[in-house]
């Protein structure tokens, strides 16, 4: 069964500090992988996704994401976070022949001004 | 264009009573998912429909949850009756019919594209 892991549940960053998110997923064929953010009192937008081609993925608002299919990861990387950055990130990957999105348990991201 | 909508926002009832939920996809998108999240937990998947066949209803918790999608519009998310465990976020999300049988993984490419979410309180 697939399965997606995020590493961190609470991360407290100031302003201007650089971020990286952890992802690892289990499933042993292509897959789709995605990272969505949900900002305070708002509905989950997409930052980025990755479906084939260059594993390094860039999104909205400066984030990207790299892939590394031999380490079952896809972890999410913004040089410089912003107050406005606090959201919570869920990292979210699609697989075989379904079209469901398996998600991780998301990650609280606070940004300190 | 319009994103998803999802109907009400907040809904909150007793044990043992009724709830529907609707969800509005995004015109055109032939694929509807409905997700939950319950506190502290992640977001689960509950099913999928095309237009109104469901494709896969794996998620679904127990038959006290029953989705409809009729004319392959709206899509409507009953439970009857609820449960205190039922108490969480329910997400509807849509996306494009990229779907092409010849390939491999008839899903790949698909974005999927989520509505606000509707906060079920079961007391």
């Amino acid at each position: 069964a697939q399965s997606v892991s995020q590493h961190n549940h609470h991360v407290i960053l100031s302003e201007a500090a650089s971020l990286e998110l952890g992802c690892n997923y289990s499933y042993g064929g292509t897959v789709n992988l995605f990272w969505y953010v949900q900002y305070p009192g708002q509905h989950l937008q997409l930052l980025l996704k990755y479906f084939s081609g260059d594993p390094l993925v860039k999104g909205i608002k400066g984030f990207e994401a790299e892939f590394i299919k031999s380490k079952f990861s896809f972890n999410l990387r913004k040089p410089s976070v912003q107050w406005s950055d606090t959201a919570e990130y869920f990292c979210a990957v699609r697989g075989g022949n379904t079209g469901k999105l398996i998600f991780g348990q998301g990650t609280t991201l606070q940004v300190k001004p | 264009e319009a994103g998803v909508t999802q109907f009400p926002s907040h809904s909150v009832i007793e044990k043992g009573q009724t709830v529907t939920l609707r969800c509005d996809p995004i015109s055109g998108h032939d694929n509807l998912y409905w997700y939950r999240r319950v506190m502290g937990k992640e977001i689960k998947f509950l099913l999928h429909f095309v237009k109104e066949s469901k494709q896969d209803e794996s998620g679904m918790p127990n038959n006290r949850f029953l989705a409809e999608r009729t004319g392959g519009t709206y899509s409507t998310l009953k439970v009857q009756p609820a449960e205190l465990e039922d108490s969480g976020v329910y997400f509807c999300a849509s996306s494009q019919a990229r779907f092409a049988a010849w390939r491999e993984d008839p899903y790949s490419y698909n974005e999927q594209f989520f509505g606000p979410g509707t906060r079920l309180t079961v007391l």
